[in-house]
């Protein structure tokens, strides 16, 4: 079973929809969560931190449930500029100290 | 926010040869570092865990002979892919962070064997 996984999609979606992401992860001893975004060609970049009491940042809201080990990610009120691939990524630790894992991507393309 | 700096961004090689590729945190230490690779349609994959002045630490079936890594300062980490392949084609990338904060990556080389 892989440590980190989405559901790769792709999700195609129109302005305005609203589009939820899901996670699940293997290892329990997962310290941390995190969505990653990353666009076409480009580094991943950090879109938001996952807790247990659930953050929002704007039209970006991330749950975290340990006990079943899901993350979500639920996306409102969709722009063009949300289409990209997020990453789910979970830091546990390792041999070396702790290490972030990826998800393989969940790809969103929006369209007017 | 913090900058890493990923250099070269695209690189090709004859096979056979060897390529650096630097990682350098421009303005944090970066006392972790990580390297991936990622292949067209796949996820980050990684490749090794760096700590400043140790060993680096290598996910199973990433040949450490192949992939060399070298963590020397708290600001520089360097992959050096010794005997390319046309196989060993992909995007890699290195990620830095301080202890246990926020992970920023560089923007990547892609490499090309030919």
């Amino acid at each position: 079973r892989k440590e980190v996984e989405q559901d790769p999609g792709p999700f195609n979606v129109p302005e305005g929809a609203t589009v939820a992401f899901n996670c699940t992860y293997s290892n329990s001893a997962s310290q941390s969560f995190f969505w990653y975004r990353q666009d076409c060609r480009k580094e991943p970049k950090l879109l938001m931190s996952v807790y247990s009491s659930g953050n929002e940042d704007g039209r970006f809201t991330a749950q975290l449930n340990r006990a079943s080990q899901y993350i979500s990610l639920l996306i409102r009120d969709s722009k063009l500029s949300d289409s990209a691939t997020y990453l789910c990524v979970v830091n546990l630790l390792n041999q070396a100290g702790t290490a972030l894992i990826f998800g393989k991507g969940t790809t969103l393309s929006v369209s007017s | 926010g913090a900058v890493v700096s990923q250099h070269p961004s695209r690189v090709i090689c004859k096979s056979g040869t060897s390529v650096k590729i630097e990682c350098r945190s421009l303005d944090f230490q970066a006392t972790t570092m990580f390297w991936y690779r990622q292949f067209p349609k796949q996820s980050l994959m990684l490749m090794a865990t760096s700590n400043e002045g140790s060993k680096a630490t290598y996910e199973q079936g990433v040949e450490k002979d192949k992939f060399l890594i070298n963590h020397a300062s708290l600001t520089l980490s360097t992959l050096t892919v010794t005997s390319a392949h046309p196989e060993d084609s992909s995007f890699y990338i290195c990620s830095a962070r301080d202890l246990n904060t926020e992970a920023f990556f560089g923007q990547g080389t892609r490499l090309t064997v030919v």
